[in-house]
């Protein structure tokens, strides 16, 4: 079974219609969670991390926010769409301590905004 | 913040070759991984390596901390070795900073 699941698989939407991709972890305590983006042709590049339900912290500003609402939960949203959101949304998941800070991704989202 | 090099930027190999990836990193880290980037985007992930020595199967990952490098070893390509090849690294916390990829083509 999937540890992690991102939902839309892919999105059209157009330029200016809100959005709200999704990410859930299960069978993980506590785990931190990440996004990632990747426009076409770029570098997949860090958006938000959350360490614990309610906190997230931003990494590169987009016009986009993140939300933790619950433990196994990692919310991106926005209520504008810009075309240059456009690209593939990728979420991650680690393990608080340990010794081991291998991070585990998603199968991605593609988001098309025209 | 981490800065991450890759290179080269791409890579033809003929079957059977080997070939070696390069990733720079600027700052130390605790964190360093190796991933294939399908062509829709999604990751495989080949190494969580972030010190010494691992391989599995025709790939081996070596990263040396106070050199401020890793490399990924393909010995014997094969065609279905060709794609995009990502290095990442960074804190845990804080999560990983990408390399801009290698793109290696492998023809028979």
């Amino acid at each position: 079974a999937q540890t992690i699941h991102q939902w839309p698989v892919a999105e059209i939407k157009a330029v200016g219609s809100p959005l709200s991709l999704g990410c859930t972890i299960k069978g993980k305590s506590s785990p931190n969670l990440y996004w990632y983006w990747q426009a076409t042709g770029g570098t997949l590049q860090q958006l938000f991390y959350s360490i614990t339900v309610g906190q997230v912290e931003s990494v590169v500003q987009l016009n986009l926010s993140a939300s933790r609402p619950k433990d196994d939960q990692f919310i991106l949203s926005t209520e504008k769409l810009l075309l240059s959101h456009s690209g593939f949304y990728l979420c991650a998941w680690s393990l608080l301590g340990g010794r081991s800070y291998e991070q585990y991704f998603g199968p991605g989202t593609r988001l098309t905004v025209l | 913040g981490q800065q991450v090099q890759q290179s080269p930027a791409s890579l033809v190999l003929q079957e059977g070759e080997n070939a070696e990836l390069q990733c720079n990193f600027s700052t130390s880290l605790n964190s360093m991984q190796w991933f294939y980037q399908r062509p829709e985007g999604s990751l495989v992930s080949l190494f969580y390596n972030p010190s010494g020595t691992k391989q599995s199967g025709r790939l081996t990952s070596t990263t040396v901390i106070k050199e401020r490098r890793s490399s990924l070893h393909i010995s014997s390509s094969q065609i279905t070795d060709s794609g995009t090849y990502l290095c990442a690294a960074g804190n845990y916390a804080q999560g990983l900073t990408f390399g801009l990829g290698t793109r290696v083509s492998v023809f028979p």
